[in-house]
């Protein structure tokens, strides 16, 4: 069973900051089958980054997706307001579809 | 406009069941494999279970296994989870989910319900 640990917990920075937020697997995922989703309060998660490193539709360019084997990272370059939120990774290529514990991105 | 909307949820006993339903619009569902996620009270994302586009696979997270079902019916466009034995951990927001790519069972999620909440309480 492949775990996916995040970190850090808690992030604070400035609106125009870089974000910088990791997710390290257990074992190497096949075929880099890891995505990360946003999630606000009181809303669904949305889908970010698929495939380790491919926005999803809609997904703003400042939002960037890396990594392979264990180690994967998501970048956001420059931190708008909206994008405050908990942020997820999750691995889909074996079960269970194990998501991290999530990265809380708070206002500095 | 692509959508997913949940229902069913609500208040049962400890050792209940429940059904929720998915009603999907908006996309050819029956192209589509479907998941439940659902998220404890202050708690991260559980992938519940999981059904191909033509309901021969199925998949279940351990916690779930022997008491929840999954289906769906694609002349409907509704997906469903028959939960029974249900126990104080269950309850949850649940979400129903779309793969994000047409007949691939792995895939990531690109299409979220806005969630249906079971509460487990005597």
């Amino acid at each position: 069973e492949i775990v996916l640990t995040q970190s850090p917990g808690t992030l604070s920075l400035s609106p125009g900051e870089r974000a910088t937020l990791s997710c390290r697997a257990s074992q190497s995922l096949s075929s880099d089958y890891l995505a990360w989703y946003q999630q606000k309060p009181g809303q669904a998660p949305r889908l970010l980054i698929y495939g380790a490193s491919s926005r999803a539709t809609g997904i703003p360019d400042r939002f960037s997706g890396s990594g392979s084997g264990t180690d994967f990272t998501l970048t956001i370059s420059r931190l708008e307001p909206e994008d405050f939120a908990v942020y997820y990774c999750q691995q889909y290529g074996s079960s269970p579809r194990a998501f991290g514990q999530g990265t809380k991105l708070e206002i500095k | 406009e692509v959508q997913l909307v949940e229902s069913g949820g609500g208040l049962v006993q400890p050792g209940g069941s429940l059904r929720l339903s998915c009603a999907a619009s908006g996309f050819t569902f029956s192209n589509y494999t479907m998941h439940w996620v659902r998220q404890a009270p202050g708690k991260g994302l559980e992938c519940v279970s999981a059904i191909s586009s033509n309901g021969g696979g199925t998949y279940y997270a351990n916690s779930v296994k022997g008491r929840f079902t999954i289906s769906r019916g694609n002349s409907k466009n509704t997906l469903y989870l028959q939960m029974g034995s249900l126990r104080a951990e269950d309850m949850a927001v649940y979400y129903c989910a779309r793969a994000l790519r047409q007949q691939l069972l792995l895939d990531a999620m690109d299409v979220w319900g806005q969630g249906t909440t079971v509460t487990v309480s005597s």
